[in-house]
């Protein structure tokens, strides 16, 4: 089954510790993209990956890191978060990032950081 | 600046009758537009999109969506709601020549409750 998958689902951390949550997607697409979601402010991208090596930041960088090694593969790092990380988070991924392209989204994150 | 609208936190409707989830947009030039789904405890489905061609959109689960450019709209819409459509509802879009690749600018949501 085509599908886009994460780990963990649900997180419940201090501030400070830091965390990876995985992203891992099975249509060999080359867009992949992460994006958090809050009440009131709908989804709003973080860091998004054209290719393997290749990344770039999104609306809401702050605070967040990614990788690209592989091509199905797209960690999301919290190098030390904070309360104001305490969100839902989607990774999302498409075959080319072209831009009227659909997007296929994960289960989401749900991260609570104390 | 881009900025695509939901004007309405929640929308009520009875089952069986019609429902309509409203999306308005600001974008340059030609919009790609996009509807997603988002059931409890689950990511986000694709529901329907436009990118060109008919105004009239038909998308998974029943629903369409009209394109109207004049009123720079993309509302949401079934004849006939079921329980089970129940859920938070995602309009989405950009632009189609900007950079940022598949970047998308999604609305705050509205959220669909059908009453039996």
């Amino acid at each position: 089954e085509a599908q886009v998958t994460q780990n963990p689902r649900y997180l419940i951390t201090v501030t400070g510790k830091k965390l990876t949550v995985t992203c891992s997607q099975n249509m060999n697409h080359e867009y992949m993209s992460w994006y958090r979601q809050d009440p009131g402010l709908g989804l709003r991208q973080i860091y998004y990956s054209m290719n393997v090596e290749v990344t770039d930041k999104g609306d809401v960088p702050e605070g967040y890191k990614v990788s690209r090694k592989e091509k199905r593969n797209f960690p999301l790092i919290l190098e030390s978060p904070s309360p104001n990380q305490t969100s839902l988070y989607f990774c999302a991924s498409s075959l080319s990032g072209g831009r009227g392209e659909t997007q296929y989204f994960g289960p989401g994150t749900r991260l609570l950081v104390l | 600046a881009q900025s695509v609208a939901q004007p309405e936190d929640q929308v009520n409707v009875a089952e069986g009758n019609p429902l309509t989830v409203k999306c308005t947009y600001s974008v340059s030039g030609n919009p790609y537009l996009f509807w997603y789904v988002q059931y409890p405890n689950r990511g986000l489905q694709f529901l329907l999109k436009y990118i060109t061609g008919d105004n009239l959109v038909k998308g998974s689960y029943g629903f369409e969506a009209e394109f109207n450019k004049s009123q720079t709209s993309f509302h949401l819409k079934k004849p006939s709601a079921l329980v089970s459509d129940s859920a938070l509802y995602f309009c989405a879009g950009r632009d189609a020549f900007s950079g940022g690749y598949n970047k998308l600018i999604f609305g705050a949501g509205t959220r669909l409750a059908v009453h039996p």
